[in-house]
């Protein structure tokens, strides 16, 4: 069973800022955060990770809270392209990794 | 860099045969992991491959099986195929050294119709 969980679905107007949250109330000392997205029938396209402090890329920015029992993906401003079906993932690496997808939230953008 | 490349994008078996679908992954990449992907079931694990090695292993039954070569390219292989084996594969690929914990890129998948 997946470790976290997701709002099934989000609207966002474009040109505005989405926040997808996740909660990960049993994440474990070494796993990490990871948020991945889907576009229908591609395959999914990494966006971030991170630990336990706050990260940011030229995609997305992942906030993670002090107790790491959720996060939040912040794609700063939203575009058409960004609908898709967004994954909260938390993973430890070595032998023992592996990636253990939810059912996630489908961001819709709206014009 | 070239991404992660699954080989064929489509297949059409009948049931009862095997397929051999082929992953290459993005050079450097030592690790190899498979999913499948169905609209039941989502995207589920198969099995890792490290160096050549199963790391670490789904619940799926024994007719999915994989291997890795040493050039770190991987196949897996499905027996005596069900209809429920019907799906969309995904390989994805990252560079893993040790415990570290990086990223994994995933490739366009193989999407397997079994009629």
């Amino acid at each position: 069973d997946a470790k976290t969980t997701q709002p099934p679905s989000m609207d966002c107007a474009e040109g505005r800022a989405a926040n997808l949250p996740c909660n990960h109330s049993t994440i474990s000392g070494n796993e990490y955060v990871y948020w991945y997205r889907q576009i229908h029938s591609q395959g999914p396209q990494y966006i971030i990770h991170g630990l336990k402090n706050n990260e940011t890329n030229e995609m997305a920015s992942l906030i993670i809270t002090e107790d790491r029992k959720s996060s939040t993906l912040i794609l700063p401003h939203a575009t058409l392209r960004d609908t898709a079906v967004y994954y909260c993932i938390v993973s430890s690496g070595g032998s023992n990794y592996k990636l253990t997808f939810g059912k996630g939230t489908l961001l819709t953008v709206n014009p | 860099k070239a991404g992660v490349t699954q080989t064929p994008r489509y297949l059409i078996k009948t049931r009862g045969q095997q397929v051999t679908l082929s992953c290459s992954p993005i050079s450097g990449h030592r690790s190899v992991s498979w999913y499948q992907q169905t609209p039941g079931q989502g995207l589920q694990f198969l099995f890792e491959y490290f160096s050549e090695t199963q790391r670490n292993k789904g619940n799926f039954p024994g007719r999915f099986s994989g291997r890795q070569f040493s050039n770190s390219r991987s196949e897996m292989n499905v027996s005596t195929l069900e209809l429920g084996d019907s799906a969309l594969y995904l390989c994805a690929s990252r560079f893993a050294q040790g415990t570290g914990n990086t990223e994994a890129f995933f490739g366009q998948g193989t999407r397997l119709t079994v009629v």
